[in-house]
């Protein structure tokens, strides 16, 4: 069966990075996810499409800030120069399946 | 850059027919490679997918929600249709609509959404 698994929260400072994590179950590692970005009272935003060999591609008008990477069965997405505006509920998503989504809090 | 949007009731009374509709502006509901979704969102929680339709008319839904739900589609005003029959208060979410690509590689992601609408089911 098909999951994706994230943490439920993270934190990070204004101006650091911070590097989320999502992870596919057995037998799916190779699997390509999306990443979205709920902000509050908001819908959600697609940031990037990550493959497993850790290549993304963008949506329109996301910030270089955002970068995505792999490793194995882990797909990671990493925000940098963090602003107030990226406190967030990020998800992850392949097919019609989503993590639990990772609240972001900037310190 | 295409964009949708989500229509109708806030209020549904229970046991009754849920309808929304999401009209897709900026680019074709027929073009092939797309899959029309229906995303939900209790109070507080995360995403739950409820279903997809194909330009064709080709369906696919959550097997949780399978009994209650149709999804249709009219490509002659550009928009696509939920319904969701019996609901509860458990149905009281916000319901997204939102285009899901299948690229090259065969993979699938959402890549546009609509801003939501809030349903209640309440008496």
């Amino acid at each position: 069966q098909l999951v994706l698994t994230q943490s439920p929260s993270a934190s990070a400072s204004l101006g650091a990075s911070v590097k989320l994590t999502c992870t596919l179950s057995s037998g799916h590692s190779s699997y390509v996810i999306a990443w979205h970005q709920q902000q509050p009272e908001k819908g959600p935003r697609y940031l990037m499409k990550l493959y497993s060999d850790g290549s993304h591609t963008k949506g329109d008008g996301i910030p270089d800030r955002f970068s995505g990477s792999s490793s194995g069965a882990e797909r990671y997405l990493t925000i940098s120069s963090l602003q107030s505006e990226d406190e967030a509920d990020y998800y992850c998503q392949t097919w019609v399946v989503f993590g639990g989504g990772t609240k972001l809090t900037i310190l | 850059q295409v964009h949708l949007q989500e229509s109708g009731p806030g209020l549904v009374k229970p046991s009754q027919t849920l309808s929304l509709t999401c009209t897709v502006s900026g680019g074709s509901i027929s073009s092939g490679g797309f899959y029309w979704s229906w995303v939900r969102q209790h109070p507080g929680k995360g995403l739950e997918w409820i279903g997809y339709i194909y330009y064709s008319g080709n369906t696919y839904y959550n097997p949780s929600l399978k009994s209650r739900v149709t999804i249709s589609i009219d490509t002659s005003k550009n928009q696509f249709s939920l319904k969701l029959s019996s609901v509860t208060a458990a149905d009281t979410a916000v319901y997204y609509c939102a285009r899901e690509i299948e690229d090259l590689t065969g993979s699938y992601y959402f890549d546009y959404w609509g801003q939501g609408t809030l349903v209640t089911v309440s008496s």
